[in-house]
């Protein structure tokens, strides 16, 4: 079966840096991406990794490995507002998304 | 408009009601796409269509149906509706199918 992987909660503060692991396992591979999604909002598009390597985008950056079935996503200076859940998904042979869960970022001042 | 928009923004109904949810978009996207969020879940596939004209099933089609008349309206109707589709759905759009998905605003949907 299909499968993405990633943390329930983490907790950081303001100010610092936070890395959100994504594992997966997919029939097929045709990108990873990054959603943001605030409380009671739709989910929002940060960032797109479909070959291996860093993707930098002002604080965020995501980071892609396919042999090993791994990304995160790395948020740095902290901001009260980047309180929000953070969706892997990954794009499967089919040319659909498979979602992880989401993991609930809350940020402490 | 600017965007996608998704209507109504929230309904209770009753167990057995016939319900369309409707979303329309202006960005002339081929591809189009309905997920449900559940608590504790990711975003699962219920239907989508990569063109107009055409349609597809996704993770979790049962007891739902979409038509794809034009490019900018993908309507999602519960025939008959039970307690499980108590769920919150969100329209998805793309330029096209392997291309990156933009989310309208949600329907949070009670079934009672």
């Amino acid at each position: 079966g299909q499968n993405i992987d990633q943390p329930t909660e983490m907790t950081a503060t303001e100010g610092a840096i936070v890395q959100i692991n994504c594992t997966y396992q997919t029939s097929g591979f045709n990108g990873l991406f990054w959603y943001q999604q605030h409380a009671g909002e739709a989910p929002t598009f940060l960032s797109y990794n479909v070959l291996d390597g860093l993707e930098e985008k002002g604080r965020f950056s995501s980071f892609l490995s396919r042999s090993k079935g791994y990304s995160y996503l790395l948020l740095k200076e902290l901001q009260m507002k980047d309180s929000a859940s953070y969706l892997c998904a990954v794009m499967d042979s089919n040319y659909q998304l498979i979602w992880g869960a989401g993991t609930k970022l809350i940020i402490k001042p | 408009i600017a965007g996608i928009t998704q209507a109504p923004t929230s309904q209770i109904l009753a167990a057995g009601r016939r319900m369309t949810l409707r979303c329309t978009q202006d960005m002339r996207h081929n591809a189009m796409y309905w997920y449900r969020q559940d608590l504790g879940l990711g975003l699962r596939l219920i239907h989508y269509s990569n063109t107009a004209g055409t349609t597809g099933k996704g993770e979790v089609p049962d007891g739902y149906s979409v038509s794809r008349a034009n490019t900018d309206d993908f309507p999602l109707t519960l025939a008959s509706a039970v307690p499980s589709q108590t769920s919150v759905y969100f329209c998805a759009s793309a330029p096209g199918a392997t291309d990156t998905q933009y989310f309208g605003p949600g329907t949070r949907l009670t079934v009672l």
